[in-house]
């Protein structure tokens, strides 16, 4: 099955950038990369996904190098209310629908 | 649109029981799939549906049986209640499930299940 490897927790400071990095190095050619935000007692919700290069929304960036091993959540100027568990997500590389979440990264936001 | 639907909220069962948990999406999604999330820890694909009349294994499984009669409702059924399976049960539904892209899922709001 696919797997996902971040970092257990993460702290940080009001108005700083973080950077979570998820490594997926079975990741399938055509599969995109997929990171979702989890806030307690609450299901996860969908933050951006891509495939390759840069994507930008309103809420964030994701960077993903051309080897696609790796791929980078870029959150600018974190505000208390982005403390939350932080989940990066490929699909399985034998190319059934098993989307297989890890452990995900616990993002504490500092006053 | 109502989204992503789940009752009960919050279930009891006693060692043994079975029950059924209840997902229903209006979004006319093809992708639908059941997660357990336990204290502290990460999420867990149970079964997941490609479409009506299709469902699939995922990581755990043992313990669960899934049906797909319709396109609305992926219905997750305990057939003997353990302790072990005390865990919050996310239902997730997302529009693509066949192609390159897969559109993002959307979550319910989970139901809370302990088992005593």
């Amino acid at each position: 099955l696919a797997k996902t490897t971040q970092p257990i927790s993460m702290d940080s400071y009001e108005g700083q950038e973080v950077n979570i990095t998820c490594s997926h190095n079975n990741i399938a050619t055509n599969d995109y990369i997929t990171w979702y935000q989890q806030f307690p007692s609450q299901g996860p919700r969908f933050i951006i996904q891509g495939y390759k290069t840069k994507v930008t929304n309103e809420v964030a960036s994701l960077f993903i190098p051309a080897d696609r091993k790796s791929s980078t959540l870029s959150l600018p100027r974190v505000s208390l209310s982005d403390t939350a568990v932080y989940y990066c997500l490929v699909g399985d590389p034998s190319g059934t629908y098993k989307y297989i979440f890890g452990t995900g990264t616990r993002l504490k936001v500092l006053a | 649109n109502a989204g992503v639907t789940q009752t009960p909220k919050f279930q009891v069962l006693k060692t043994g029981q079975s029950m059924t948990l209840q997902c229903a999406q209006d979004m006319n999604h093809e992708y639908m799939s059941w997660y357990r999330q336990d204290p502290g820890m990460g999420l867990r694909l149970i079964h997941y549906s490609v479409g009506a009349g299709i469902t699939d294994q995922g990581e755990v499984p043992n313990g669960y049986n899934v049906s797909r009669s319709t396109t609305e409702d992926f219905p997750l059924r305990l057939l003997s209640a353990a302790p072990s399976q005390t865990s919050v049960y996310f239902c997730a539904s997302s529009y693509s499930s066949l192609g390159e892209y897969k559109d993002e899922q959307y979550f319910g709001p989970g139901t809370r299940l302990t088992v005593t």
